[in-house]
């Protein structure tokens, strides 16, 4: 089936990291992604995983992936205000150009 | 490299007529997928094309039809529309279709449709 699951919110203080989770469905996706998404604006690629990494760490990101429980998280460090929006993640399903993706997590960032 | 672009960027209609939305992908991409987003359902996928040929689709209604042009850039179409398809709509391209390669979408800023 199709079906990606995350948390809706998540409210961290600046400085500290942010861990937004994700679980999925599809033991056939061979990538998954996470996307920002700011008001009033489109998706934004922040990184993707490989189905056969554990972890990918792309300067304050860190994905880990742990593909026996089809769990995905990210973590964002020393997370600033500029950092509050909308998380996505999302796998490709076993068609082509057809992504599925979880409800998002607003992440809100406090001074 | 220019990103994906979309026209109209915001658009304006009444129940019952029709709107087509225009999207121009990323130069070398021949891969375009359409996904309509609204409060309610989140993110779901419309279709995709791909070499000119409707390759994948959503669970939408026939109103919602698109295609795609030699130069890989589509247009989709929503006819007879309805309150509920107010939403944004956001495009992506990518470079191929095949799931056993990277094949990261690259999303447009979208068109955000609202029906009176």
């Amino acid at each position: 089936g199709e079906d990606v699951e995350q948390s809706l919110f998540l409210s961290v203080r600046e400085g500290d990291s942010s861990v937004i989770n994700c679980t999925y469905t599809d033991s056939s996706s061979t990538y998954l992604y996470w996307y920002k998404q700011e008001p009033g604006a489109g998706l934004q690629l922040l990184t993707y995983i490989f189905s056969n990494m554990d972890m990918k760490q792309d300067q304050r990101l860190t994905v880990l992936l742990n593909k026996k429980d089809k769990h995905l998280s990210l973590r964002i460090a020393d997370t600033q205000t500029g950092d509050s929006a909308i998380y996505f993640c999302a796998e490709t399903y076993n068609q082509g150009g057809k992504l599925i993706f979880g409800q998002g997590t607003e992440l809100s960032v406090k001074p | 490299k220019a990103g994906v672009t979309q026209t109209p960027r915001y658009l304006i209609k009444t129940r019952g007529q029709q709107v087509t939305l225009s999207c121009s992908p990323i130069s070398g991409h021949r891969s375009v997928s359409w996904y309509q987003q609204t409060p309610g359902q989140g993110l779901q996928f419309l279709f995709e094309y791909f070499s000119e040929t409707q390759r994948n689709k959503g669970n939408f209604p026939g109103r919602f039809s698109g295609r795609q042009f030699s130069n890989s850039r589509s247009e989709m179409n929503v006819s007879t529309l309805e309150l509920g398809d107010s939403a944004l709509y956001l495009c992506a391209s990518s470079h191929t279709r095949d799931t056993r390669r990277e094949n990261t979408q690259y999303f447009g800023p979208g068109t955000r449709l609202t029906v009176l």
